[in-house]
């Protein structure tokens, strides 16, 4: 069964101070890991994909990269509008054609002033 | 503007009271999904669909029905509603298939309560 873990749940830094986010996967065949942001009551919002095992993607503060077990998110000196909770996703193939989409429980991270 | 519509957004219903939640795509996206996120469970998938006529089960299809007789369109069928249906719920589309599929476009979401 796939298993997406998150830590930490919740993470609360001080403006500025960068931190790594972790999601270790154990999936078989994966085909992509995706990063999500979500703001309170609102939809998650797609940030990146990532295939293989040491690619990277950066997007302002944020950078993800991606071993054969985990993915991190690097946040470099976090502004309060970075608050939000962060998802991640493996996805891979079903024997007939069909997807498989598995989210982890994410982790919510406040960022203070 | 590029958006996946949902209605309701909230809804309280008692028990047994069929219900239909819509949602609605404006991008031409062909593969459509939907959600619920409970606490401490994370986003779960109850159905998704590939394109017009093909739909196929997630993690959590009971007690749910879904149709895709449109490209735009992906209602949420929820014949007889138990406490337990209780939720928030996301609809999402997006324009890749194969890898990418999982480059999500959500809605706002749809809080349901079942009393």
């Amino acid at each position: 069964e796939d298993q997406v873990t998150q830590s930490p749940e919740a993470l609360r830094l001080q403006e500025g101070e960068s931190s790594s986010l972790n999601c270790s996967y154990t999936v078989s065949g994966l085909r992509g890991l995706f990063w999500y942001r979500q703001d309170p009551g609102k939809g998650p919002e797609f940030l990146f994909t990532l295939y293989s095992a040491g690619e990277e993607k950066e997007k302002e503060r944020l950078k993800a990269t991606l071993t054969k077990k985990e993915s991190f998110l690097h946040i470099t000196a976090p502004k309060p509008e970075d608050s939000a909770t962060y998802l991640c996703a493996v996805h891979r193939l079903l024997t007939g054609g069909g997807n498989k989409l598995t989210f982890g429980t994410g982790t919510q991270l406040k960022v203070e002033l | 503007e590029a958006q996946v519509t949902q209605n309701p957004r909230y809804l309280i219903t008692v028990t047994g009271k069929k219900l239909t939640v819509t949602c609605s795509q404006n991008m031409n996206h062909e593969y459509m999904s939907w959600y619920r996120q409970d606490p401490g469970l994370g986003l779960r998938q109850i159905y998704y669909s590939m394109n017009v006529e093909v739909t196929d089960k997630g993690d959590v299809p009971e007690g749910y029905k879904v149709s895709r007789k449109e490209k735009r369109n992906f209602p949420l069928i929820l014949e007889s509603p138990s406490p337990n249906q209780t939720s928030l719920y996301f609809c999402a589309s997006s324009l890749f298939g194969g890898t990418r599929t999982g480059e999500l476009f959500f809605g706002e979401g749809s809080r349901l309560t079942v009393l």
